[in-house]
C-alpha cells in the first residue's frame, strides 16, 4: 500500500475564500479518497475519484485527478466557518486492498 | 441505520495493564479496518478484516497488540503491557467490501496509558 501526502500542511483563510489542498502519491492507483476529520470526531468520506476520471463534483467540493502527475487536489469554493477540519487523501494501489492516509492539511476557515 | 460504534470512547490505563477496545461495523460490511492515530499525525494502518479472517497484519507495532473478529461482524484490539507511546486515539472503519469502496469511520477510542 501506499500514503498520499498532503500539502499544505496547513491552510488558513477567511470566510467566503477557496481553499485548495493538494495530494501526491509514488505508485499507480486504482482510486484516490478524500476524508475530513473534523477535531475529535472520526473520519467522513467526502469524494472517491477514479483512476479513469479526471474531475468530480459534490456540493462545494471539487476533486480532480492527474494520473500523470499523480497529484490530486480537493477545492473548497465559498469556504464556511463549518469546514474547519483536518482533510485526508487516501490513495489506493490495485495491489492493495486498503487506502492509506497520510497527515492530512489542517483547514482552519476565520469567520 | 446506525454507523460504525466503538468503545470505550475514552480509556486511562496504567503502564503494562492490558486494554481491549471493540468496534461495532456497520451491519452487512464485510471488511473491518484499525488505525490508530497519534496527536497531529496522520492515520497509521495497523490490520483489517475480511470476514473473519485478516489478511494482512504487517501494521501492528509490535506482538503487543493483536486483533479478532467473529461472527464476521465485531472486532476487538487488545494491548497487553501497555506502554506510554501506545497513547493514540484508535479509529475502526468498515467498508462493504475491501477495495474500492468508501469507508465508514467511527468516532475512535481515545487511549491514554499513565
Amino acid at each position: 500500500s501506499q500514503q498520499g501526502e498532503e500539502d499544505p500542511q496547513a491552510l488558513s483563510i477567511q470566510e467566503g475564500e477557496n481553499a485548495t489542498m493538494n495530494c501526491s502519491y509514488k505508485t499507480s492507483i486504482n482510486n484516490l479518497q478524500w476524508y475530513r476529520q473534523n477535531s475529535g470526531r472520526g473520519l467522513v468520506h467526502l469524494i472517491l475519484i477514479r483512476s479513469n476520471e479526471r474531475e468530480k463534483h459534490s456540493g462545494r467540493l471539487r476533486v480532480t485527478l492527474d494520473t500523470s502527475k499523480k497529484s490530486s487536489s480537493l477545492l473548497i469554493t465559498a469556504s464556511r466557518a463549518a469546514d474547519t477540519a483536518s482533510y485526508f487523501c487516501a490513495p489506493k494501489s490495485g495491489g492493495s486492498y486498503i487506502p492509506t492516509f497520510g497527515r492530512g492539511t489542517s483547514l482552519i476557515v476565520h469567520p | 441505520g446506525a454507523g460504525v460504534s466503538q468503545s470505550p470512547s475514552n480509556k486511562v490505563t496504567e503502564k503494562g495493564k492490558d486494554v481491549e477496545l471493540r468496534c461495532d461495523p456497520i451491519s452487512g460490511h464485510t471488511a473491518l479496518y484499525w488505525y490508530r492515530q497519534s496527536l497531529g499525525q496522520g492515520l497509521e494502518f495497523l490490520i483489517y478484516f475480511q470476514g473473519n479472517s485478516a489478511p494482512d497484519k504487517s501494521g501492528l507495532p509490535s506482538d503487543r497488540f493483536s486483533a479478532e473478529r467473529t461472527g464476521g461482524s465485531v472486532s476487538t484490539l487488545t494491548i497487553q503491557r501497555t506502554q506510554q507511546e501506545d497513547s493514540a486515539v484508535y479509529l475502526c472503519a468498515s467498508s462493504l467490501e475491501t477495495g474500492s469502496y468508501e469507508q465508514y469511520f467511527g468516532p475512535g477510542t481515545r487511549l491514554t496509558v499513565t
